[in-house]
């Protein structure tokens, strides 16, 4: 099984600054099939990213994904009110598709 | 637009069983692997279990292997979810999920006498 471990845990940063969320595996993913996702509560998770980089359809062009084999990074240039929720890695390359503990993204 | 609806969920007591129906409309559900996630109270997401689009291959977190089934019938747009042998760790709320890009809102289940 693959774990990811996201860091950090908890990240305060105010409107208009740059993010930077960290998510490592365990061992390497296969094909870059590493995903993100934001969720806000109440609401189911909400594809941001797949495939490490590629964004997902309506997704913002300041958020960005990169990365490959065991470390991935997801970027958010400059943040915007609605952009402070949970944030989540997942790898679907190997069976589990496992899920990092999250990253919640607050205002300072 | 692609919708995602689960239905079943609720209360149940150690040891009973559930099952979990997600209906999809949208897109061609014949064509798209499914999956089920969960999340318990205050905590983060747990992918469950995967069902190819022919139905042919499954797979499962090893925590459910033996006590869930996953399920789909294509003439109906249907994905379901046969839980059995409930522990109370198995409470959370399950999405069902047309791969990984599209979510349904989410059925409640709890297990607790």
């Amino acid at each position: 099984e693959i774990v990811l471990t996201q860091s950090p845990g908890t990240l305060s940063l105010s409107p208009g600054e740059r993010a930077t969320l960290s998510c490592r595996a365990s061992q390497s993913v296969t094909s870059s099939s590493l995903a993100w996702y934001q969720q806000k509560p109440g609401q189911p998770p909400r594809l941001l990213i797949y495939g490490a980089s590629s964004r997902a359809t309506g997704i913002p062009d300041r958020f960005s994904g990169s990365g490959s084999g065991t470390d991935f990074t997801l970027t958010i240039s400059r943040l915007e009110s609605e952009d402070f929720a949970v944030y989540y890695c997942q790898q679907y390359g190997s069976s589990p598709y496992t899920f990092g503990q999250g990253t919640k993204l607050e205002i300072k | 637009e692609v919708q995602l609806v689960e239905s079943g969920g609720g209360l149940v007591q150690p040891g009973g069983s559930l099952r979990l129906s997600c209906a999809a409309s949208g897109f061609t559900f014949s064509t798209h692997p499914m999956n089920w996630v969960r999340q318990a109270p205050g905590k983060g997401l747990e992918w469950v279990a995967y069902i190819s689009s022919s139905g042919s291959t499954t797979s499962y977190v090893d925590s459910v292997k033996g006590r869930f089934t996953v399920s789909r019938d294509n003439a109906k747009n249907s994905l379901y979810l046969q839980m059995n042998s409930l522990r109370d760790e198995d409470t959370a709320v399950y999405y069902c999920a047309r791969k990984f890009a599209d979510w349904g809102q989410g059925i409640l289940v709890t297990v607790s006498s």
